[in-house]
């Protein structure tokens, strides 16, 4: 089962920040979170991923709570393109194990 | 640097017959998984390969599906014969071990 807790969807205007909330507090210390998105139609795409630490990338921002139970995704700016479903998974012994995520629409 | 690749990208069989899905996995990429998804909810791990060897098939339904990856390098996934319930998008996925997994565009099956 997914050990991650993700509402099932939001809303944000174009060229805001979307702030994607995702809780895992049965996370174990040496499990990554990691954050993957889907595009009506595709395969799930790579944003970002992190231990402990907040990690920024060209696409995204990751903000993990010292106690790690708790991480927030940031697309700083986001587009219509932005519009997906987003995962936030525990990644466990090279496995990646989805829940149904959060349905992110970007309207203008 | 090329991406997974997935075939057939659609695929219409009736019920009691069989299918097969290849996937090539990105080059040099020891772990390749198959993942089974059914519209309107995320992916479900269906079997992981480390090299030609399985990893984890508990998921994978063995009396109508089977898995190979004889080389190490590509991989087909068959369902026979096939059930409606079957109808979903097989996705391949590599990775090197303990780094970042990479998707393909999925197979799309329709059982009729």
């Amino acid at each position: 089962d997914a050990k991650t807790t993700q509402p099932p969807s939001m809303d944000c205007a174009e060229g805001r920040a979307a702030n994607l909330p995702c809780n895992h507090s049965t996370i174990s210390g040496n499990e990554y979170v990691y954050w993957y998105r889907q595009i009506h139609s595709q395969g799930p795409q790579y944003i970002i991923h992190g231990l402990k630490n907040n990690e920024t990338n060209e696409m995204a921002s990751l903000i993990i709570t010292e106690d790690r139970k708790s991480s927030t995704l940031i697309l700083p700016h986001a587009t219509l393109r932005d519009t997906a479903v987003y995962y936030c998974i525990v990644e466990n012994t090279d496995k990646l194990i989805f829940g149904t995520g959060t349905r992110l629409q970007v309207f203008p | 640097e090329a991406g997974v690749a997935q075939s057939p990208r659609y695929k219409i069989i009736e019920k009691r017959q069989s299918v097969a899905f290849w996937c090539n996995p990105i080059s040099g990429h020891a772990t390749l998984y198959w993942y089974q998804q059914i519209l309107g909810q995320g992916p479900k791990l269906l079997i992981q390969f480390q090299n030609n060897g399985v990893v984890d098939d508990s998921q994978l339904p063995k009396d109508r599906f089977s898995a190979e990856r004889l080389k190490g390098v590509d991989s087909t996934l068959k369902i026979q014969p096939a059930k409606l319930e079957d109808s979903a998008v097989y996705l391949c996925a590599s990775s090197h071990p303990g780094n970042t997994i990479y998707f393909g565009e999925g197979s799309w099956l329709t059982v009729v």
